[in-house]
């Protein structure tokens, strides 16, 4: 077992861009996360997906972000029109479903740099 | 929502010295985790303990839920130790999904 993996681990990007990030999680774990970290704070929760379906979206996820799990293994975080307020880590956790734990595993992050 | 808070927001200790941090959360909690964060932006798992008591080697943690804080200790802390610490709780009842993290305790170990 790998764990969850992020690609790609850093994006410098200018003012107005689309980026994407991808999101591998721990094989056979049902729930996929996305959070969002900020220097000095802890992560804040964006999204996250059960299998293909997505559950529950922040009201941080403006218009401009949209998330996808298609297949129900990885997912990808789209931010259209990047502004500089985007800077930040964005970090993906995943966690099994139905073994009576909700313990989330984080991967190592796509750091946000927008010019 | 549910508030989590930690203390203390830094701390500086000598190599060898223990420590104890605290986080305190305002409602009922399914999930609670202490993560380490390390330079590289890596949060890695350190206990996942929504109530009762663990330990793992030189750390240990207790969560007393019907008080609803939870502690974790260090002991005899190595300058590898440093980095920031959060405390990141899911809500009872809540979508089972939505992790709350505290701001985090920035611990310093000096050689």
């Amino acid at each position: 077992d790998t764990g969850v993996s992020q690609n790609p681990r850093h994006k410098i990007t200018k003012r107005g861009q689309n980026v994407t990030f991808r999101c591998d999680p721990i094989s056979e774990h049902n729930r996929l996360y996305w959070y969002r970290q900020t220097l000095g704070q802890g992560p804040e929760f964006l999204t996250y997906f059960q299998n293909e379906a997505q559950l529950e979206k922040s009201r941080l996820l403006s218009d401009r972000f949209s998330a996808e799990r298609p297949k129900g293994s990885f997912s990808t975080l789209e931010i259209q029109r990047t502004e500089q307020g985007d800077s930040a880590m964005y970090l993906c956790a995943s966690s099994p479903l139905g073994q009576g734990t909700y313990e989330q595993y984080f991967g190592p992050g796509t750091r946000l740099t927008v010019t | 929502g549910i508030q989590v808070e930690q203390s203390p927001p830094d701390l500086i200790l000598q190599e060898g010295a223990n420590s104890t941090l605290r986080c305190n959360f305002s409602d009922s909690v399914n999930n609670l985790q202490w993560f380490h964060q390390n330079p590289w932006g890596q949060l890695i798992n350190l206990f996942y303990i929504p109530s009762g008591t663990k330990q793992n080697g030189r750390l240990s943690a207790t969560t007393v839920a019907t008080e609803r804080y939870s502690l974790l200790y260090i002991s005899s802390s190595q300058t590898t130790d440093s980095g920031v610490y959060f405390c990141a709780v899911g809500a009872q009842g809540g979508s089972q999904g939505n992790l709350i993290f505290g701001k985090g305790t920035k611990l310093s170990v000096k050689p």
